[in-house]
Order: structure tokens, then C-alpha cells, then sequence
């Protein structure tokens, strides 16, 4: 069974680049989270899709980022003109309903020199 | 608000000693879920429990053991016999009834030295 997977695993880009992550989520799992964590953090929520709709993006900083998820399974975290503050490990995690624990994917290392 | 707090930044052990890694928290729901995670130095968080408010019942794993007292808002994370593949970081989450976002403590880093 395959579990989170998100790509890509690095991506280093520049200063006012646009970039998108991917998230595939466990087969069947409805819930899917987006957060950040940066160096000895803990995850910091982003947003909450709960199917196709975003259930609760109230964690995205501002309106640089964006996220979809358009047929409930495969999710796309967008950062338009990405700054260094942006840099951090993004983490994707699904699960069955909002109730059960959530499945960690390995995270996308941002890198905006 | 709801907050996590992991007082314990870092925590060093020597093998087969037991240690406690501590949580406390706070929500203004009746209704929530408390969660620990590891996070090995591969990075990819595991979960290893979760607790729903109206279940205060302690439970034992293996090694494993987490005891938590509503009335000090804590859930504190035992090891037992440590070993080394224990070392890793370990954070400990709050969701409330909607489960809409998840709290996150900072973590506490653990070293099991051989």
C-alpha cells in the first residue's frame, strides 16, 4: 500500500519564482492537510481540504499561497513571487476523516535563494 | 486559543533508561484529540496515538506508554527500557472537534545514547 507520496522532494528556486508542490494522498482518504515546518519547529498548519473544498485555509500566510485539490484526491500547494521567508520543509498528510490520524508524506525542501 | 507546549527542548538518555517526555496544552473545547508523533532523523512524521477528551483511560504499547490528566491539561509520553532507534524527535498535536487544523508543539528532540 502506497503511502503519501509528494514531489518533488527539493526544489530550489529564486527570489519572485513561482513554484507548485504535489501532494498524492493515500487512496480513499478524504482529508488533506498542507503545512510548513521550518528548522526545529513543529508543523505549522496550513490548510484543511475535506474532499474537493478547502474546509479551512485560514493557516496560509497571505495571498501568495494557494492550494487545490480539484478532484478530491491530488492536491497542488502554489507560491507565487516566493520569498526567502518561504523557505522551509512543506509536508502533506491525508487521512480517512478529519477524526483519524493523519499519514505524513516525506515533505518538499523549499529552497528561495 | 488552542496551544501545545513541549517545555523539553532537548533530552539525552542512555540506553535502557526510561524517559517521559512531557505536553501540556490548551483548548477552550469540551470536545478535542490529542496526538504524538515521531519524526526519525529520515524526517517522515509517524503517528503513534491518538486520545479523544472523554477517553482519559492511560494506554500502554509495548515500550510505549501516555497518561493523560484532564485536570492539568497534560498528555505525557513515556519510553520504557529506551533504545536507540528511539531517538528521534517527537511532537505532540491538538485538534479540535472539527478537526479543521492541527496544533502543533515544537518538539522535543530525543537522543538514546548507546
Amino acid at each position: 500500500g502506497a503511502g503519501v507520496s509528494q514531489t518533488p522532494s527539493n526544489k530550489v528556486t529564486e527570489k519572485g519564482k513561482y513554484v507548485e508542490l504535489r501532494c498524492d494522498p493515500i487512496s480513499g482518504h478524504t482529508a488533506l492537510y498542507w503545512y510548513r515546518q521550518s528548522l526545529g519547529q513543529g508543523p505549522e498548519f496550513l490548510i484543511y481540504f475535506q474532499g474537493t473544498g478547502a474546509a479551512d485555509d485560514s493557516g496560509l500566510p497571505n495571498d501568495r499561497f494557494f492550494a487545490v485539490r480539484p478532484e478530491g484526491s491530488v492536491s497542488t500547494l502554489k507560491i507565487q513571487r516566493t520569498e526567502r521567508g518561504d523557505s522551509a520543509v512543506y509536508l502533506c498528510a491525508s487521512s480517512r476523516s478529519f477524526y483519524n490520524e493523519q499519514f505524513f508524506g516525506p515533505g518538499t525542501r523549499l529552497t528561495v535563494l | 486559543a488552542q496551544k501545545v507546549t513541549q517545555a523539553q527542548t532537548e533530552i539525552s538518555v542512555v540506553e535502557k533508561e526510561d524517559v517521559t517526555l512531557d505536553c501540556v496544552y490548551e483548548t477552550r473545547d469540551t470536545t478535542y484529540y490529542l496526538f504524538w508523533y515521531k519524526q526519525p532523523p529520515s524526517g517522515e512524521l509517524v503517528f503513534l496515538i491518538r486520545r479523544n477528551s472523554f477517553d482519559e483511560q492511560n494506554e500502554i504499547s509495548g515500550r510505549y506508554s501516555w497518561n493523560f490528566q484532564k485536570s492539568t491539561s497534560s498528555f505525557n509520553f513515556t519510553i520504557t527500557a529506551s533504545q536507540v532507534v528511539d531517538s528521534a524527535v517527537y511532537f505532540c498535536a491538538l485538534s479540535d472537534n472539527t478537526g479543521n487544523q492541527f496544533y502543533f508543539g515544537t518538539g522535543t528532540s530525543l537522543t538514546v545514547i548507546p
